[in-house]
């Protein structure tokens, strides 16, 4: 089973900030938290991993709460190509991946 | 960087016929690789993890027998479905692990994926 648990879906108006929370409240301590998403009929696409630092890169930034118990990728400006099904996984170094039923995220006109 | 790359991305074939999938990363070492099976409005599968120059571990209930997979390099791995049936219908993705040196370290890259339609 998915050590996470996210929202079913979600919508997000263009243009504006989209944050996708993610629970983990039995992450241990030498676990990151990896994000990833996949378009329709594509392989999922990295997006951002981090241990427990707050994480930007040029796609998205990923803040973690200080517990780690739950974290947030938000994307800045959602644009209708940022729509998808959005993973939030918890693993050692990417070695064991289980994925959840993830988050789909419509980014509206 | 880090490409990961699957040939064919689609193939139908006759039931009882085999298929070979590849998988390659073309700008970087993956010592190693997993294989993943999606069903329609399903969430991703790992199949089975392979390590170059070792036998592939494969997850409970995937048959090892039926899922070939060999890793013969640091940047090829095959799955290849044997006598596959409409069953085996699915699309199946691959991803290498980044051990060391690359753009993001110890993390998998995804391959575009290969739908296999078996008739």
């Amino acid at each position: 089973d998915a050590k996470t648990t996210q929202p079913t879906s979600m919508d997000c108006a263009e243009g504006r900030a989209a944050n996708l929370p993610c629970n983990h409240s039995t992450i241990s301590g030498n676990e990151y938290v990896y994000w990833y998403r996949q378009i329709h009929s594509q392989g999922p696409q990295y997006i951002i991993h981090g241990l427990k630092n707050n994480e930007t890169n040029e796609m998205a930034s990923l803040i973690i709460t200080e517990d780690r118990k739950s974290s947030t990728l938000i994307l800045p400006h959602a644009t209708l190509r940022d729509t998808a099904v959005y993973y939030c996984i918890v693993d050692n170094y990417g070695q064991n991946f289980v994925f959840g039923p993830g988050t789909r995220l419509s980014a509206l006109p | 960087g880090a490409v990961v790359s699957q040939h064919p991305s689609w193939v139908i074939c006759k039931s009882g016929t085999s298929v070979k999938i590849e998988c390659r990363s073309l700008d970087f070492q993956a010592t190693t690789m997993f294989w993943y099976r999606q069903f329609p409005k399903q969430s991703l599968m790992l199949m089975a993890t392979s390590n170059e120059g070792s036998k592939a571990t494969y997850e409970q209930g995937v048959e090892k027998d039926k899922f070939l997979i060999n890793h013969a390099s640091l940047t090829l791995s095959t799955l290849t479905v044997t006598s596959a049936h409409p069953e085996d219908s699915s699309f199946y993705i691959c991803s290498a692990r980044v051990a060391s040196g690359g753009p993001s370290t110890d993390t998998q890259y995804f391959g575009p994926g290969t739908r296999l339609t078996v008739l």
